[in-house]
């Protein structure tokens, strides 16, 4: 079954302990890239890939790292997590090689709170 | 500014009924518009995607219209489910190189008995 998986789906942690979330998919998919959703807005992009060691920021990267050594796994990193980190986080993967008009998979998404 | 609006930013409608959700956008160049189903605490699932020189899409009881000289797209339900209560949200892609994309903020749609 074609799917993007999330680890972990809920996570509470404390300020300044830095965490990873690890997103992998199944597709063979060159572009992944991760969002934070918050109550009112629409899903923002913090990092996108467009394949392997190859990585940009989207609109808003700031306290995120991400890594791309495999095509199939594209881990986001909080190195010092702040409350502001507090949000809804989803990965989605697709197709790249130009085809704008590929479906766009999304993982389930990981709720995360900094205490 | 690229810009996606969605409205309205909710709808509580009987089941059986059908509606409409609207989206206007200001995204430049113009790439592609998405259609999502987001179900509460899950991922969203594309529902169409139209380019330029496509003007309606459907899926099954969802139909997707886009009018690129206004900007504007709806998606009208037909014959509304409970199952449809959900948020949809309107995506739009621009050609800039890579694909820069901006999601709307979504309508959150009630179906009721």
């Amino acid at each position: 079954e074609a799917q993007v998986t999330q680890n972990p789906r809920y996570l509470i942690t404390v300020t300044g302990k830095k965490l990873t979330v690890t997103c992998s998919q199944n597709m063979n998919h060159e572009y992944m890239s991760w969002y934070r959703q918050d109550p009112g807005l629409g899903l923002r992009q913090i990092y996108y890939s467009m394949n392997v060691e190859v990585t940009d920021k989207g609109d808003v990267p700031e306290g995120y790292k991400v890594s791309r050594k495999e095509k199939r796994n594209f881990p986001l990193i909080l190195e010092s997590p702040s409350p502001n980190q507090t949000s809804l986080y989803f990965c989605a993967s697709r197709r790249y090689e130009g085809a704008s008009t590929d479906t766009q998979y999304f993982g389930p998404g990981t709720r995360l709170t900094v205490l | 500014k690229n810009q996606v609006e969605q409205s309205p930013q909710s709808l509580i409608i009987l089941e059986g009924k059908n509606c409409t959700l609207q989206c206007n956008y200001t995204v430049s160049p113009f790439s592609n518009l998405r259609w999502y189903k987001q179900d509460t605490g899950r991922g969203p699932v594309s529902l169409t995607i139209m380019t330029f020189s496509e003007n309606t899409k459907s899926n099954g009881r969802y139909t997707a219209t886009l009018d690129a000289d206004t900007k504007q797209s709806s998606l009208h339900i037909t014959a509304s489910q409970l199952s449809d209560s959900a948020s949809y949200i309107c995506v739009v892609s621009a050609e800039t190189g890579g694909f820069k994309t901006i999601f709307g903020a979504g309508t959150r749609l009630f179906v009721k008995a």
